[in-house]
């Protein structure tokens, strides 16, 4: 069984430009979920998406955003990049959404901003 | 706010000993605590989990205790291996999806 794929795993951005990573979840798995890990503030909660709609949202600025599909693969957008939006950029599925379900990450996609 | 403190940010041991790493969460409503493994380069693994229905989940080497009361949770790691290296992190959850992480346990198993 297939984990969770993200694409793509290393890119480099110039400031001020936008960029989309992509995600698809185990397949059967239907909420999605985005993280941020910097080696400062390490992982951060970016938001939650289940059956294409936002369930939750983390604290960062309307510049990133995010989506999910009927399929629910899911994307998320930085716009008007900033040097310290570099970082990995986790993508995670779980079976559903409710108590206590089992949370899977993929391996990441490795952003730079130049 | 929800948070997460986790100790010690490194732990060194001899191959064969046991590790122990020591999580406290901030909110009480948190009912879903699960452990992950992240080696250089790759995104974190899931190794264990435990849900606030339960003190204690034991995986062969692995095992996971929470103590709802204190709001803490640990993992424990025995024999050790170098294969077990890597960067160990707690997390906390209230609501699916959302996990708040602790800081990070950098592991090193010595041969």
């Amino acid at each position: 069984k297939a984990g969770v794929t993200q694409t793509p795993r290393y890119l480099i951005k110039t400031r001020g430009q936008q960029v989309t990573l992509s995600c698809s979840p185990i397949s059967g798995h239907r909420s999605v979920s985005w993280y941020q890990q910097t080696p400062g503030q390490g992982l951060q909660f970016l938001f939650e998406y289940f059956s294409e709609t936002q369930r939750n949202k983390g604290n960062f600025p309307g510049r990133f955003s995010g989506r999910q599909f009927s399929n629910s693969r899911s994307e998320m957008n930085v716009s008007t990049l900033e040097l310290g939006d570099s970082a990995l950029y986790l993508c995670a599925s779980s079976l559903s959404t409710g108590f206590g379900n089992t949370i899977y990450f993929g391996e990441g996609s490795w952003l730079t901003v130049v | 706010g929800e948070n997460v403190e986790q100790h010690p940010s490194t732990l060194s041991v001899q191959e064969g000993d046991s590790a122990v790493i020591k999580c406290t969460y901030s909110d009480s409503a948190s009912n879903y605590f699960p452990w992950y493994k992240q080696e250089l380069g790759k995104g974190p693994q899931l190794i264990i989990d435990i849900r606030s229905n339960v003190g204690e989940k034991k995986d062969q080497r692995i095992a996971v205790t929470l103590n709802k009361t204190a709001k803490h949770f640990s993992l424990h790691i025995t024999e050790t291996q170098p294969e077990d290296s890597a960067v160990y992190f707690c997390a906390a959850s209230i609501t699916t999806g959302k996990l708040i992480f602790g800081q990070g346990t950098t592991l090193q198993v010595k041969p």
